[in-house]
């Protein structure tokens, strides 16, 4: 078993749309988790990183973190054509340098 | 400020030749990367290196070496390519953000193909 799982996709919305994205995992000793969105051909560009369970806000995106359920979310309302990308989930541990990622979710929002 | 950097953004080689993948970064940070990224699988971590003169295995370590040239400097080497070894590589670095833990920043990517 992976210790990071994300949906691939394909998804497709329509403009204007809520996007939810969704990444579980294994490890409890996962403590910090980031959103990293990739356009095609680019690298990963940080979103998002937040340490607590809950919501973080930031504009239009909000990352939501269950550390019971071992569930992170990222939220995208009032979606836009310049979203579509690849949508990656990282975490790590409080210690260490490693990072593990899933292996992103394609987004298409249509005009 | 051009954060990570990667030389060359595009290769191709033939199966035995070597070459060397070099990344840069002007953030200070401590702690490099090297990933590779497939199509279903995801970022594959292949070395980091959490400070100058260290490095340590990944997950796919095999059939490649790093050098941690300077606190600046990563590069990745195939000493040997093999077709298996297609596949867009990445370069990170990671330093401390205010919450006191490391997040990381990529480069743009090197795409190679072995044939």
């Amino acid at each position: 078993q992976k210790e990071v799982e994300q949906d691939p996709g394909p998804l497709s919305v329509p403009e204007g749309a809520i996007v939810s994205l969704n990444c579980t995992y294994s490890n409890s000793a996962f403590q910090y988790f980031m959103w990293y969105r990739q356009y095609s051909r680019k690298g990963p560009e940080l979103l998002m990183y937040t340490y607590s369970s809950g919501n973080k806000e930031d504009g239009r995106f909000t990352a939501q973190v269950d550390k019971s359920s071992k569930y992170i979310s990222l939220f995208i309302r009032d979606s836009q054509p310049s979203d579509s990308a690849t949508y990656l989930c990282a975490m790590s541990a409080w210690t260490g340098n490693q990072f593990y990622f899933g292996t992103g979710t394609s987004l298409t929002v249509i005009p | 400020n051009a954060g990570v950097t990667q030389t060359p953004k595009f290769q191709v080689l033939k199966t035995g030749q070597s070459m060397t993948l070099q990344c840069a970064q002007d953030m200070n940070h401590n702690s490099m990367y090297w990933y590779r990224q497939d199509p279903g699988m995801g970022l594959r971590l292949i070395y980091y290196s959490a400070s100058e003169g260290t490095t340590d295995k990944g997950e796919v370590p095999n059939g490649y070496n790093v050098s941690r040239l300077n606190k600046r400097e990563f590069s990745l080497r195939l000493e040997s390519a093999a077709p298996s070894q297609t596949s867009v590589y990445f370069c990170a670095s990671s330093g401390y953000e205010t919450l006191g833990r490391e997040t990381q920043y990529f480069g743009p990517g090197t795409r190679l193909l072995v044939l």
